[in-house]
């Protein structure tokens, strides 16, 4: 019953460095986002993707990059990361808007940029 | 434009108290969905109940209960006799069909409930 997938649970990375945060679903969903959540606040939207080759940017999009190659995977990349990119990252996925568009989220990644 | 408020910061409350949390939304859209996730101090988030802007009807299940008032556009969530274990943060959502998909998410409500 695995649902959203995403690894690696916890990363210290340096200013400067980059990396990929992994996310895959067996859900079928056609949506998948990324979000944010910072210590003590709500959800921010990264970026998102109605399906495969299709993504679009969220509320926060710069530093990021993602790609949507299949259905079931949608990596986030940061690039040159900075320490206000500590954050908390969640992947999630739904159905989308016209079957009521429950997300479903991982378990969230804990990045820390020192 | 979409916009969920939830004005109440924290809350805490002792054991066996019922407790409110609050929830106003705001959309032009007239076909939208609300939710309700909870995230305990693990961290994970876990979806609650979904209710669509055409099912008025309030919800019960167990110790939670749902008020939905489209009229005051509000969407409360109630706790009946709280446990320790619903020590959480608690996330209203608003999903509307007209905006591709996108939730948007209010900043959520710290419960502490102690026993």
């Amino acid at each position: 019953n695995a649902g959203v997938t995403q690894t690696p649970k916890f990363r210290i990375l340096k200013i400067g460095q980059s990396m990929t945060l992994q996310c895959t679903q067996d859900m079928n969903h056609n949506y998948m986002y990324w979000y944010r959540q910072d210590p003590g606040m709500g959800l921010k939207l990264i970026y998102y993707s109605v399906g495969a080759g299709i993504t679009d940017k969220g509320e926060v999009p710069n530093g990021y990059n993602v790609s949507r190659s299949t259905t079931e995977d949608f990596p986030l990349r940061l690039e040159l990361a900075a320490p206000s990119q500590t954050s908390v990252y969640f992947c999630a996925s739904s159905y989308g808007p016209s079957t009521g568009n429950t997300i479903y989220f991982g378990e969230g990644s804990w990045l820390t940029v020192v | 434009a979409q916009k969920v408020t939830q004005a109440q910061t924290e809350i805490s409350v002792v054991e066996k108290e019922d407790v409110t949390l609050d929830c106003v939304y705001e959309t032009r859209d007239t076909t939208y969905y609300l939710f309700w996730y909870k995230q305990p101090p693990s961290g994970e988030l876990v979806f609650l109940i979904r209710r669509n802007s055409f099912d008025e009807q309030n919800e019960i299940s167990g110790r939670y209960s749902w008020n939905f008032q489209k009229s005051t556009s509000s969407f409360n969530f109630t706790i009946t006799a709280s446990q320790v274990v619903d020590s959480a943060v608690y996330f209203c959502a608003l999903s509307a069909n007209t905006n591709a998909g996108k939730s948007t998410f209010g900043d959520g409500t710290t419960l502490t409930v102690k026993p």
